[in-house]
């Protein structure tokens, strides 16, 4: 039969605002998150991590949230820069060697 | 430092035939990872590997192995290719390969006709 895409959703931002991306992860037990970017032709590159005993952490620009009473994640991007265009992953992993588990990602378009 | 390499860049194979692909992790970097990456799955683990061993494997068909060797270089190799194989493969290297952020190489880009 006909593969269906995964339909990746798409942040439309204006250059100097502030981005949120969401992330619902699936496992209550996984202790390690970590978002990722990635620009066409590339591979992902690690953004800014967070562990399980953290509700928040902040990095150069960015700031990472973790809810896990809803399983949710939000990576904040301040003054967003065209730069920034890319797809956003948020990733999980449960305690231990990594079999990582990957959103299915967000888009990330800055207009100038 | 170097970063993490993957060869070939690009391939094109056809149905039936199979494939090795190269990884060389970051200098120093002892686990190795390999993601598949569609469009219409997203990024799906394959396996992980440190020193030599395969610790941990996710849900694809015994067509795809891999393995590495002592000086951490690994390979993956897929036999009797499917067109539903085309996909970006991704390599990633990290210290312990415990809880740690990954670093990808810019990966394989492999079609199947």
């Amino acid at each position: 039969g006909e593969s269906v895409g995964l339909h990746l959703p798409t942040l439309s931002v204006q250059e100097g605002d502030n981005s949120i991306i969401n992330c619902a992860y699936s496992n209550s037990a996984s202790d390690y998150f970590i978002w990722y970017k990635q620009e066409s032709g590339k591979g992902p590159q690690f953004i800014i991590d967070i562990r399980s005993n953290m509700d928040k952490r902040q990095g150069q620009r960015v700031t990472v949230l973790l809810n896990k009473t809803v399983k949710h994640l939000s990576l904040q991007i301040a003054a967003t820069q065209p730069g920034d265009s890319a797809v956003y992953f948020c990733a999980e992993t449960l305690g231990g060697y990594q079999k990582v588990t990957f959103g299915i990602g967000t888009k990330l378009q800055v207009i100038p | 430092k170097a970063g993490v390499t993957q060869t070939p860049r690009y391939l094109i194979k056809t149905r039936g035939q199979q494939v090795t692909l190269s990884c060389s992790p970051i200098s120093g970097h002892r686990s190795v990872s390999w993601y598949q990456q569609t469009p219409g799955q997203g990024l799906q683990f394959l396996f992980e590997y440190f020193s030599e061993t395969q610790r941990n494997k996710g849900n694809f068909p015994g067509r795809f192995s891999g393995r590495q060797f002592s000086n951490s270089r690994s390979e993956m190799n897929v036999s009797t290719l499917e067109l539903g194989d085309s996909a970006l493969y991704l390599c990633a290297s990290s210290l312990s390969g415990t809880d740690e952020k990954l670093f990808f190489g810019s990966g394989t880009q492999l079609s199947v006709l």
